[in-house]
């Protein structure tokens, strides 16, 4: 069965410091799309980035970067300079296909960040 | 530009009253829905999802119910709620079709605690 594993529970860093959010997945598919979601302490979840199974580029975005790689099934996740507002619960998510055709979300348990000032 | 809408925000209810949450989409058509329960310092756990009117698939076996009455209507429903159902609700839409590259867009989710 898919399964996305976040070992880390929670991880408390002091502003400025970077730091690196592990996600581990397993799947049978050879088509998959994996994604990070922040959810801060108002619990509305944002979306962050998508990466599809074909691209193993590295991506980043401002502070954030993404490191994606086949070989080991992982994706992490690593924001430099870390701010406050960085605080948050973080997911990480595989797609996985359902019985009806379409594609769900296989969910891992989460990281919650705490950026101290 | 797409929204999502949930209502209510907040819902205290006792135990053996009915339930209903209310989740709509705005600017896109036919899309995917889904309802996620979280309960206190844990992860998402998928309830239902639906890809069209009438059309639902059930994760867990459970006290709860859904429904898609119209295109971009999704509505979760309970007759007599449990103290275990206490959590915090959340709909999300994705772009219809059958492809794993869609993301999920989350609503604000509705906070329920059954007392």
């Amino acid at each position: 069965a898919q399964k996305v594993t976040q070992a880390q529970t929670e991880i408390s860093v002091v502003e400025k410091e970077d730091v690196t959010l592990d996600c581990v997945y397993e799947t049978r598919d050879t088509t998959y799309y994996l994604f990070w979601y922040k959810q801060p302490p108002s619990g509305e979840l944002v979306f962050l980035i998508r990466r599809n199974s074909f691209d193993e580029q590295n991506e980043i975005s401002g502070r954030y970067s993404w490191n994606f790689q086949k070989s080991t099934s992982s994706f992490n996740f690593t924001i430099t300079a870390s701010q406050v507002v960085d605080s948050a619960v973080y997911f990480c998510a595989l797609s996985e296909a359902t019985t009806s055709g379409t594609y769900k979300y296989i969910f891992g348990t989460g990281t919650r960040l705490k950026v101290l000032a | 530009s797409q929204t999502i809408h949930q209502w209510p925000a907040t819902l205290v209810q006792p135990v053996g009253s009915p339930l209903s949450l209310e989740c709509t989409v705005e600017g896109t058509s036919n899309p995917n829905l889904y309802w996620y329960r979280q309960a206190a310092g844990r992860g998402l756990q998928l309830l239902f999802y639906s890809v069209g009117i009438g059309q639902i698939s059930s994760e867990v076996p459970q006290n709860l119910s859904a429904s898609r009455p119209q295109d971009r209507q999704f509505i979760l429903s309970s007759k007599k709620l449990l103290l275990s159902d206490s959590g915090f609700y959340l709909c999300a839409w994705s772009v219809g079709g059958r492809g794993p590259r869609y993301e999920q867009y989350f609503g604000p989710g509705t906070r329920l605690t059954v007392t």
